[in-house]
């Protein structure tokens, strides 16, 4: 049974470019969750999906946007990246109603030049 | 004031020591999470508690609901054990979950 998979593992961009990170979630979860993790630093709650809608939003600006698909997968947009940008980004799927158990991804790692 | 904070934020320990962490959190929660991320980046579960203490393997994780506070302990150390050790919580606002909201981690160095 797999477990959630996160794609690309790394990525290099350049400032100004869109970027697109995608997450398949566990198998049975229908909740996907995207975090970023600076380093040093515990991640940030970006934003959640949940039946193919954005359910809720932490504190980031509207240049990060999402998608989730029928299929419960979903992807992570950056437009107009920053060099603070540079961070790892983690999801986590779950399935609604379980009370918070979420399982997560590896992480992709985004460095901004 | 992070809503969620831990202690130590590093920890040096020898093969073998008894470990403890500790996770302060300053509101009403559904959930606490122990996690365990290694270099690298990925992230495991290692507890979910909402009341009392669970154990798996060497690992022990103890809450306090009333003194919002949760500890993780490590018994006989190795160095496998080396990683970052993430707090994180399920907020409860009025019966409205929240997101996680987690802890900056500490940093668990093991040696031999």
């Amino acid at each position: 049974d797999a477990g959630v998979t996160q794609s690309p593992t790394h990525l290099i961009k350049t400032r100004g470019q869109q970027v697109t990170l995608r997450c398949s979630p566990k198998s049975g979860h229908d909740t996907v969750s995207w975090y970023q993790q600076a380093l040093g630093q515990g991640p940030q709650f970006i934003f959640q999906y949940y039946e193919e809608e954005e359910r809720q939003r932490g504190n980031f600006p509207d240049r990060f946007s999402g998608h989730q698909f029928p299929n419960y997968s979903s992807e992570l947009n950056v437009n107009a990246l920053l060099l603070g940008d540079s961070a790892l980004y983690l999801c986590a799927s779950s399935l609604v109603g379980t009370g918070g158990s979420e399982t997560f991804g590896s992480g992709t790692r985004l460095t901004v030049v | 004031k992070n809503e969620v904070e831990q202690s130590p934020q590093n920890l040096t320990a020898q093969e073998g020591e008894f470990i403890t962490i500790n996770c302060s959190y300053s509101v009403g929660i559904s959930a606490l999470h122990w996690l365990q991320q290694h270099p690298g980046g990925g992230i495991v579960s290692l507890f979910m508690l909402s009341s009392g203490k669970k154990k798996h393997g060497r690992l022990i994780a103890t809450i306090n609901i009333q003194e919002k506070h949760s500890s993780l302990h490590i018994t006989a150390s190795h160095p496998r054990d080396s990683a970052v050790y993430i707090c994180a919580v399920f907020p409860n606002y009025g019966g409205s979950q929240g997101n996680l909201i987690f802890g900056k981690g500490t940093k668990l160095s093991v040696k031999p």
